[in-house]
């Protein structure tokens, strides 16, 4: 079965850190695009980051410079380290599989929350 | 960024009706390969998205053939043949034509 599991949300404090992880299964993980989309109440659907089969990686501008993806093929596993956390980074963070017909495979979603 | 706007925002249809969405972008999202970039997801009740359409048009796989994409440029719609209770839940346009993927605000589709 194709599977994305992610994990690593919490609750932290503004300015902290957290790092997620997203495990992939039932697919060949080296060979897709990878994708890190979030959910939150005020902004619905965002995406946050790509990162190519090469290493190649992509943000969006709210998170440029405070967010890092990256994947070791060897464990079938994708990562954001997240830092300098806002409070308008709370959200649901979902990892996806971009195949040749979009994201077609979709995590059940990290909770981070933001908050003092 | 390309804007995705949708309507209606909610929807409340009785089982066995039709049911129609519609997703407008700022700009139109057909590539120079041909390709249109445009997409629809389905988000049930306490799951992630799931992709229905891709590229317009094409159902992806294990989807319902009651749900049909149509559209070119920047107008898109969804159309729903028969309502069941199964299509409940909230109803997403994505764009990939450039970066940043963006979404339109959603559609929930609830049953009378």
């Amino acid at each position: 079965e194709v599977q994305l599991v992610e994990s690593g949300g919490g609750l932290v404090q503004p300015g902290g850190s957290l790092r997620l992880s997203c495990a992939a299964s039932g697919f060949t993980f080296s060979s897709y695009d990878m994708r890190w989309v979030r959910q939150s109440t005020e902004k619905g659907l965002e995406w946050v980051s790509a990162i190519g089969i090469a290493g190649d990686s992509y943000y969006s501008d709210s998170v440029k410079g405070r967010f890092t993806i990256s994947r070791e093929n060897a464990k079938n596993s994708l990562y954001l380290q997240m830092n300098s956390l806002r409070a308008g980074d709370t959200a649901v963070y979902y990892c996806a599989r971009s195949g040749s017909n979009g994201m077609d495979v979709w995590g059940q979603g990290t909770t981070v929350t933001v908050s003092s | 960024e390309i804007v995705m706007t949708q309507t209606p925002l909610s929807l409340s249809v009785t089982p066995g009706q039709p049911a129609s969405i519609s997703c407008k972008s700022t700009q139109s999202l057909l590539h120079s390969d041909g390709k249109t970039y445009f997409y629809w997801y389905l988000q049930r009740p306490g799951q992630s998205p799931q992709l229905l359409i891709y590229q317009v048009s094409n159902r992806f796989s294990g989807v319902s053939d009651r749900f049909s994409g149509s559209g070119s440029g920047t107008d898109f719609t969804l159309k729903i043949s028969r309502v069941e209770a199964e299509d409940v839940g909230i109803y997403y346009c994505m764009q990939a034509l450039q970066p940043p993927l963006t979404f339109g605000g959603g559609t929930k589709v609830e049953i009378k």
